[in-house]
């Protein structure tokens, strides 16, 4: 099976907080955490490797994120805005030097 | 910063036709390089991949060429089918990171 989000679509207010879900790729240890806005494109939020964040875009505090000793992973956003209404994916990888992404079909949030 | 671009926002081809995808990238030390294809309401697909000690690598119908000289990417498609309408992107990976650089995508339209 591919990598699996959840939920699929979601809607919050402004000022809510939200998390979403992310299962890796059977054996990938890596996942990473990608915005996808129309006018962004795909922008890095945060990669992690056996329970430890590697890295780090430049998104504010309010996102935030963790990886589980089965490697699943899940982001939260606090505080949410109207401008984090976005396509929020996620994606595995299977070795510890990062290649080959595979993405999930990931989770629509919209804020209102 | 990363600057992933693409040459042309918009393509659009004939169904039979060869279609090339081009992609700029700024950064001389990205070593690994990945196209992707998302439809619409799906995430990003894995198509094929190139490290940057070569300079051309097929798969089934599709041909990425690197030219690190100018830094240059491309993506060609033989025989060009309806299912190939999608946005492509390139991606890259510098050594010493663990992130990816995403490009803004270019729309391809096969008209039967």
């Amino acid at each position: 099976t591919g990598v699996t989000q959840s939920p699929t679509h979601l809607i919050k207010t402004r000022g809510q907080q939200v998390t979403l879900s992310c299962s890796p790729i059977s054996g990938h240890r890596s996942v990473s955490w990608y915005q996808q806005t129309p006018g962004q494109g795909l922008q890095f939020l945060f990669e992690y490797f056996s329970e430890t964040q590697r890295n780090k875009g430049n998104f504010p505090g309010r996102f935030s994120g963790r990886q589980f000793s089965n490697s699943r992973s899940e982001m939260n956003v606090s505080t949410l805005e109207l401008g984090d209404s976005a396509l929020y994916l996620c994606a595995s990888s299977p070795s510890g030097g990062l290649r080959e992404l595979f993405f999930g079909e990931g989770s629509r949030l919209t804020v209102l | 910063g990363e600057s992933v671009g693409l040459h042309l926002p918009t393509l659009s081809v004939q169904e039979g036709d060869n279609s090339i995808i081009n992609c700029a990238y700024s950064n001389s030390a990205s070593d690994y390089f990945i196209w992707y294809k998302q439809e619409s309401g799906k995430g990003p697909q894995f198509i094929i991949d190139i490290r940057s000690n070569m300079d051309k690598r097929q798969g089934q119908r599709v041909t990425v060429l690197l030219n690190k000289t100018v830094k240059h990417l491309s993506l060609q498609i033989a025989a060009t089918q309806p299912g190939d309408s999608a946005v492509y992107f390139c991606a890259d990976r510098q050594w010493t990171g663990n992130q990816f650089y995403f490009g803004t995508g270019t729309s391809l339209t096969v008209i039967p």
